[in-house]
């Protein structure tokens, strides 16, 4: 089955403790990114990835890191945590630029 | 300013009516695609369409239906006969094309909840 998986689905964390997202799609897709939704403002977007080891920044990148070492696998690191990090993440990839993009089911993240 | 604007935060409406979803879009650029995704409570995104910038034709899919309409720059969407199960938040999004700083960029209007009373 064609799919975007995301793990944690839930975590609770402190402040500063390091913690990675992972986000894994099996449909052999280029492009992948990184979202973060938060009340009444939509999803924004924090990086992306065109193919392996090229990535670039969205919206909102501070405070985030990414890598893209393999083309099915793009994991969001959270270095230093802090609460207004707190949100629901979501993972997507799509064929190429312009495709239609597939979402994981979310990570909820709290920073205490 | 936002590159998606959804107006509309809130609507409500009975079961059975037909609603209109507004999407407005700002781009410089010829060549781009606009999507709909819904989001039911249980909150995974799902797809809903996808357009590009040369297909004006408006597309119908059972009582769903998109009006696209480059001149205005706006891609709204219609619920015919609206359903309980209609009641989620429906996000507009817009992809360019654009060399530069843009390409790889998707942009989400914040989003209209949708809530269908029976």
């Amino acid at each position: 089955e064609a799919q975007v998986t995301q793990n944690p689905r839930y975590l609770i964390t402190v402040t500063g403790k390091k913690l990675t997202v992972t986000c894994s799609q099996n449909m052999n897709h280029e492009y992948m990114s990184w979202y973060r939704q938060d009340p009444g403002l939509g999803l924004r977007q924090i990086y992306y990835s065109m193919n392996v080891e090229v990535t670039d920044k969205g919206d909102v990148p501070e405070g985030y890191k990414v890598s893209r070492k393999e083309k099915r696998n793009f994991p969001l690191i959270l270095e230093s945590p802090s609460p207004n990090q707190t949100s629901l993440y979501f993972c997507a990839s799509s064929l190429d630029l312009g495709g239609t993009q597939y979402f994981g089911p979310g990570t909820r993240l709290l920073v205490l | 300013a936002q590159k998606v604007t959804q107006a509309q935060t809130e609507i409500s409406v009975v079961e059975k009516e037909d609603v209109t979803l507004d999407c407005v879009y700002e781009t410089r650029d010829t060549t781009y695609y606009l999507f709909w995704y819904k989001q039911p409570p249980s909150g995974e995104l799902v797809f809903l369409i996808r357009r590009n910038s040369f297909d004006e034709q408006n597309e119908i899919s059972g009582r769903y239906s998109w009006n696209f309409q480059k001149s205005t720059s706006s891609f709204n969407f219609t619920i015919t006969a609206s359903q309980v199960v209609d009641s989620a938040v429906y996000f507009c999004a817009l992809s360019e094309e654009v060399r530069g700083s843009t390409l790889g960029r998707l942009y989400f209007g914040r989003g209209t909840q949708l809530t269908v009373w029976p």
